[in-house]
């Protein structure tokens, strides 16, 4: 069955630097793939979403890139602020209606 | 931005009770989903909804649980008898079938509804 490694389980990093997350999945390649971020206690919110075919996809300081021979995707926030500290997940369709999610990634940006 | 309501936000039971959690989709969407989260752990699919049946499931999703859309706007999970380990926090998500904003695979999860089991 399908399964998403996210790099670390915490990534701290120094204000205004670029944060980079990575995101590997086994199996084969979903036709698209989304990252969400999650504050304690609240649900995911979605944040961006790339498809197969698209190599980048890009909304203000965030980077989304995507791998299909690699299986990877990584995301970016650059310019990283105090408030980007979050938890983010990759998630990724498994045909059909099911999203799983990847166990995420701890951001701290120290200011 | 329309929002996934979810009530409510805590749930103290005793094992082998029954609960229902409740959730109010966006209106104008069609598909449902149950997650859970147990604490420190990843967010777990449980089942989705579409055209008021069950379009998947998981392992987890025996038949302790169902699903339930009872008028046009709820979208219930219950669990019949509980047990220790259904204590976890439950998120309601759905997701529109019209493109929203170039996209329609977004998925919008409620707050959640903290179930401790006792």
């Amino acid at each position: 069955s399908q399964k998403i490694e996210q790099n670390s389980e915490a990534l701290n990093i120094q204000e205004g630097k670029t944060a980079t997350l990575t995101c590997n999945y086994t199996n084969y390649s979903p036709a698209y793939l989304q990252w969400y971020r999650q504050d304690p206690g609240r649900g995911p919110v979605f944040l961006l979403l790339i498809r197969e075919n698209e190599k980048e996809k890009r909304k203000e300081r965030l980077k989304v890139t995507f791998d299909t021979t690699l299986k990877q995707s990584l995301f970016h926030i650059t310019a990283s602020q105090p408030a980007d500290s979050a938890t983010y997940l990759c998630a990724l369709n498994t045909g059909g209606f099911k999203t799983i999610f990847g166990a995420g990634t701890r951001l701290f940006v120290k200011a | 931005e329309p929002e996934v309501t979810q009530t409510p936000s805590h749930q103290v039971t005793q094992m082998g009770q029954e609960v229902i959690l409740r959730c109010v989709p966006i209106s104008n969407h069609l598909y449902f989903y149950w997650y859970r989260q147990i604490l420190g752990q990843k967010v777990e699919f449980l089942v989705s909804f579409y055209n008021n049946e069950i379009s998947e499931k998981s392992e987890i999703f025996d038949d302790q649980f169902s699903v339930e859309r009872p008028d046009g706007s709820n979208f219930t999970l219950k669990i019949r008898s509980t047990k220790l380990e259904d204590s976890a926090m439950y998120f309601c998500a759905s997701r529109g079938l019209e493109r929203f904003r170039g996209t329609n695979e977004k998925l919008f999860f409620g707050s959640g509804t903290q179930l401790s089991v006792l």
